[in-house]
């Protein structure tokens, strides 16, 4: 693994459905976040930690949750998918010194 | 609320030079960034801006005016390679990033 990995890359969903999509990140940052990002609007920052074993809201966290059980890892679990959950899901982490953001290559969930 | 403004799209030829501007409101100013998206791709970091005045890197420079909460990103020489959008965002004083939708720009051979 070199820099930060998400999967999986695509997925179609069906309403209702459980889907959590992972992320792993190897440069021992401290924060971490997920992003959605849709077509017209800026990046949306779901939920963040800023080190292992805490978590926080983002602008639209309903519907989404997160743990940070080890400074590597940052699952985003979607206990019900909806519709409106159709987004392209960014993972990123950060050196919280430089504020500088290195992003995952994005999970597109389609959820029907 | 906060706001983060930057246009939507923009055309410009190869080899010429363009500048994407970028306005800002927001509860206070930790930094503004400037980051590269490649359609269908991740974002990349471009730059970083704190103080006010330009910082140039390569072909790449940005520039900061705080008491204007305006900022612009120019590219010189453009290649096709910098087809892209470019994402406009600040920190505000929670140390969150505020992002603006992007500028995508087209560059015509």
């Amino acid at each position: 693994i070199a820099g930060i990995t998400q999967a999986p890359t695509s997925q179609i969903l069906a309403a209702g459905r459980r889907m959590t999509l992972r992320c792993t990140q190897d440069m021992r940052h401290n924060a971490m976040y997920w992003y959605r990002q849709d077509l017209g609007l800026g990046l949306r920052l779901i939920h963040y930690s800023n080190t292992a074993g805490t978590t926080g809201k983002g602008e639209v966290p309903d519907g989404y949750s997160v743990s940070r059980a080890n400074t590597d890892d940052f699952p985003l679990t979607l206990a019900s998918a909806v519709p409106s959950q159709t987004s392209v899901y960014f993972c990123a982490s950060s050196n919280s010194a430089s504020g500088e953001l290195f992003f995952g290559e994005g999970s597109r969930l389609t959820v029907l | 609320g906060q706001n983060i403004d930057q246009p939507t799209e923009m055309t410009a030829t190869e080899g010429a030079i363009v500048q994407i501007n970028c306005t800002y409101q927001t509860s206070g100013f930790n930094g503004l960034f400037w980051y590269q998206q490649h359609a269908g791709e991740a974002p990349t970091f471009l730059s970083y801006n704190v103080l006010d005045g330009l910082e140039e890197k390569g072909r790449f420079s940005s520039f900061l005016s705080r008491s204007k909460g305006y900022s612009y990103l120019l590219l010189k020489e453009l290649q096709m390679k910098d087809s892209a959008s470019y994402l406009c965002a600040v920190m505000d004083s929670n140390y969150q990033l505020i992002w603006g939708a992007g500028t995508k720009l087209i560059i015509k051979p």
